[in-house]
């Protein structure tokens, strides 16, 4: 089975903190992406940033960055000087791309509330 | 289209009506994906589309849940006999193929009364 588990149901920080979102996932395959999605009250699931699971080097983009740990199966967000604006539920998700399927499988989610 | 659309934002109807809901992907885009998001849930798949054609249907529940694409760009799904328990957020995405990054639309919430 391909699965997807977020422990955090939710989590808050202040303004400027650096948080970080735990997530590990369960598959056989080997090649596979990595996906942290965004989804504000607007519920358009946003993409903030993706690894590739043949690549060792972490992903980074901007105050985004992650820690991929592929023989634990874990892949972590970081939020370094959070905003107001990173209010909202954060899913953790991967996609095995063979046998002509791209579908996303994602966690249950974490709620993360940023306070001034 | 600058981002994918999708239409009603919301949707109410009783049980046992048929509902269609729309999504308008990117422009160019060929690939297009379903997504169902319970509430408290992350997004279940339903079905995947490369070009015109369903590639992965795996993740519709039953058979009173159907969508096409006929041109390889609008998408709708359809679902009969609404139950209560079809009520949740309808997500469409869309991708190039070669890039593996899905964009999402803001969804459909349909109550099923």
């Amino acid at each position: 089975a391909q699965t997807v588990t977020q422990s955090q149901p939710e989590m808050s920080v202040q303004e400027a903190e650096t948080v970080t979102l735990s997530c590990t996932y369960d598959t056989s395959e080997s090649n596979y992406y990595l996906f942290w999605y965004k989804q504000p009250p607007s519920r358009q699931m946003i993409l903030v940033i993706r690894q590739e699971a043949y690549k060792q080097q972490n992903a980074t983009e901007n105050r985004f960055s992650v820690n991929f740990q592929k023989a634990a199966k874990s892949f972590s967000l970081k939020i370094s000087d959070s905003q107001l604006g990173d209010t909202a539920m954060y899913f953790c998700a991967f996609m095995i791309t063979q046998g002509g399927s791209e579908k996303l499988v994602f966690g249950k989610g974490m709620k993360l509330t940023v306070n001034p | 289209g600058a981002g994918v659309s999708q239409t009603p934002s919301n949707k109410v109807t009783e049980k046992g009506k048929y509902v269609e809901l729309r999504c308008d992907p990117i422009s160019g885009h060929t690939a297009l994906y379903w997504y169902r998001q319970s509430l408290g849930q992350g997004p279940e798949f339903l079905i995947y589309f490369q070009g015109t054609g369903a590639a992965d249907d795996s993740g519709l529940p039953n058979d009173r849940f159907f969508a096409v694409r006929p041109e390889g760009s609008v998408s709708t799904l359809k679902i009969q006999r609404t139950e209560r328990g079809d009520s949740a957020v309808y997500l469409c995405a869309s991708s190039l193929y070669v890039q593996n990054i899905q964009y999402f639309g803001a969804g459909t919430r349909l109550s099923v009364l």
